[in-house]
């Protein structure tokens, strides 16, 4: 079993609908990473979370670390917003630890 | 953008024969990493830095390495380049943040190995 998982893989969605990407994972963490990676593109860092919530734009990006669980949410989402998005987990003995990354696509 | 540069940027190779990737930062940053990227798989470490002349290896170290003579340049070899080494490579590096054991990481633009 993996030890950050992503879900789901893949999704396409209309422009303006309210984006879900979830992420969980099963070991200690000190810190949770969102990231997102354009087609062809370089790797950005979205969030860095260690509890609760962050909010930059229409990105909002939540954990529960009782529940080894986080969310990325997108708001009012558009077709620029196509994307891998990325899970990453740095871990209490200073490892990251990659989910597979969840492929969005936003139809116009 | 943490000044990371990545040559070069796009390679095609023949097997067997000896390949190095370079990474470069303007930071001075401690931590350096280099990964793969691969279908079907997250990205993957291969070598890590944690300063001059110390490294380490990644889970996927095999038919690598690196050498790091000075901050600012981590360097990555394939000894003799194979076709399942075909991939895109990312360097990054480690930013600390505020909170004891938080960290941002930043990568480079990427590097496309072809292996034929």
């Amino acid at each position: 079993k993996n030890e950050v998982e992503q879900s789901p893989q893949n999704l396409t969605a209309q422009e303006g609908e309210f984006i879900t990407i979830n992420c969980s994972y099963s070991v200690g963490i000190s810190a949770l990473h969102w990231l997102q990676q354009h087609p062809g593109g370089g790797i950005v860092s979205l969030f860095m979370l260690s509890s609760g919530k962050k909010k930059h734009g229409r990105l909002i990006a939540t954990i529960n670390i009782q529940e080894k669980h986080s969310s990325l949410h997108i708001t009012a989402s558009h077709p620029r917003d196509s994307a891998v998005y990325i899970c990453a987990v740095g871990t209490r003995d200073d490892k990251i630890i990659f989910g597979k990354g969840t492929r969005l696509h936003i139809l116009p | 953008d943490a000044g990371i540069t990545q040559s070069p940027r796009h390679k095609v190779t023949e097997t067997g024969t000896p390949v190095t990737l370079r990474c470069h930062q303007t930071e001075n940053h401690r931590y350096m990493y280099w990964y793969r990227q691969d279908p079907g798989h997250g990205l993957r470490l291969i070598h890590y830095s944690y300063g001059v002349k110390d490294t380490d290896k990644g889970e996927v170290s095999d038919g690598y390495s690196v050498s790091r003579s000075k901050t600012e340049d981590f360097l990555l070899t394939l000894e003799s380049a194979t076709s399942s080494q075909t991939s895109v490579y990312f360097c990054a590096i480690r930013r600390n943040q505020g909170l004891a054991g938080t960290y941002e990481q930043y990568f480079g633009p990427g590097t496309r190995l072809t292996v034929t």
